[in-house]
């Protein structure tokens, strides 16, 4: 079964300071993973995803992450905050209970201090 | 493009009493998506449609029912609402694997 592992629940930066968001994941197979963003009282944007292709994957507003097999993790990454970037983000893998569904993790909430 | 619409926006129910959630696509999407957000829990799949005429059940699908009306609408009822049933439910759909899933703005349901 695929899941996902957020391994910070908050994560707090500077404006201005690079932003790392760690995602783990579990996949019987190549997986299709996934960056959502989530604005307070908002629904869900995607940011990037990677679909086997290549390992570094950019994404909308500065951010990429980068799929490493052999530490099973796609971490996402972004040089410099800014405080729009204050949000809650969700690691997502393909697959689960539903071939076809998302399987989510908790969500790390990003705080952007001045 | 209003992309994936849900209603209602908000919601109180009285425990015991039902009430159905709409959503709709405008983009052709062949599959469609019910799930719940809870504090410190991500979302929760509770039902999906990979097809029009086809339903299945996702992982926290106890206490709720869906239908798959035509390719553009996905209902989520609630036979008997309660307290545990509190959450924010979104709607979701894709035109296939692999691409982007779309979602709604979220229902904000509270059960009293």
């Amino acid at each position: 079964a695929q899941s996902v592992t957020q391994l910070d629940s908050h994560v707090s930066v500077s404006e201005g300071t690079p932003v790392l968001l760690r995602c783990n994941y579990s996949s019987s197979y190549s997986p299709s993973l996934f960056w959502y963003v989530q604005h307070p009282n908002k629904g869900l944007q995607l940011l990037l995803k990677y679909t086997s292709a290549a390992t570094l994957v950019k994404g909308i507003n500065g951010f990429e992450a980068e799929f490493k097999k052999s530490e099973t993790s796609f971490h996402l990454t972004k040089p410099s905050a800014h405080m729009s970037d204050a949000a809650e983000y969700f690691c997502v893998v393909r697959g689960g209970t539903g071939r076809r569904a998302l399987t989510f993790g908790s969500g790390t909430r990003l705080q952007v201090q001045p | 493009n209003a992309g994936v619409t849900q209603t209602p926006k908000f919601q109180v129910l009285k425990t015991g009493q039902s009430m159905t959630l709409q959503c709709a696509q405008d983009m052709n999407h062949n599959s469609m998506y019910w799930y719940r957000q809870d504090p410190g829990m991500g979302l929760r799949l509770i039902y999906y449609s990979a097809s029009e005429g086809t339903t299945d059940k996702g992982e926290v699908p106890n206490g709720y029912n869906v239908s798959r009306l035509n390719k553009r609408e996905f209902s989520l009822r609630l036979e008997s609402a309660a307290p545990s049933q509190t959450s924010v439910y979104f709607c979701a759909s894709e035109l296939r694997d692999g691409l982007e899933a779309f979602f709604g703005q979220g229902t904000r349901l509270t059960v009293v």
